[in-house]
């Protein structure tokens, strides 16, 4: 069984800080990894995808992937209370197939 | 813009009826998805589709069935609905290959009474 472990948290961070949400999986062979964000009651939406070792940097948000250690982790700068929201990790195993393995989530709430 | 639709938005219905959940996407995707999510599980699997006439069970599959006639829809039938299976479901789909983005709907709230 594939797993996806995340931090249930809940997160709380003050405006302006640095929230870092972090995410385990637990196969080895697994080739992309993905950020959803998902507000309360809404649907979940793309925010970061990262297929290789190392930081990938996308405005205020930084993933950051090591595959020896099968850990992917999101870094959000300068957080905003609009980023207050659910955060997913999701991994997609190498080969044919398509589906993704989805972490329970980890709320981050970030308090002005 | 191309789009993925679900119907309906919200739905009340008694146990042992028959439900059909719509999702509708113009991405024109091979692959799609249906996923339920509650609290404390997060999303889990369905069903999935890479293709017309193509289904696979996910990981709670079962009093559960879809098919796709088309590139565009494929619709979640709960054979006889159960108190278990009050749940929101997303509908997502992707163009596969290593970028694979899905890309969800904006759910169908289910309540089985």
């Amino acid at each position: 069984q594939k797993e996806v472990e995340q931090n249930s948290g809940p997160l709380s961070v003050p405006e302006g800080a640095i929230a870092s949400l972090n995410c385990t999986y637990s196969d080895r062979v697994s080739q992309s990894f993905f950020w959803y964000r998902q507000y309360s009651g809404k649907s979940p939406e793309l925010i970061m995808s990262i297929y290789s070792n190392g930081d990938k940097e996308d405005g205020r948000f930084t993933a950051q992937l090591n595959k020896a250690s099968q850990y992917v982790s999101l870094l959000i700068r300068d957080s905003q209370p609009s980023d207050s929201a659910t955060y997913l990790c999701a991994v997609k195993s190498q080969g044919g197939s398509e589906k993704l393995v989805f972490g329970k989530g980890t709320k981050l709430t970030v308090n002005p | 813009d191309a789009e993925i639709t679900q119907s309906p938005r919200h739905k009340i219905t008694e146990t042992g009826r028959q439900v059909t959940l719509a999702c509708h996407q113009t991405w024109n995707h091979n692959n799609m998805f249906w996923y339920r999510q509650d609290l404390g599980h997060g999303l889990r699997l369905i069903h999935y589709s890479y293709g017309v006439q193509d289904t696979n069970k996910g990981e709670v599959s079962d009093g559960y069935s879809v098919s796709r006639s088309n590139t565009e829809d494929l619709p979640l039938t709960l054979e006889s609905a159960a108190s278990s299976q009050t749940s929101v479901y997303f509908c997502a789909s992707s163009d596969g290959g290593r970028g694979n983005i899905q890309y969800f709907g904006a759910g169908t709230r289910l309540s089985v009474l």
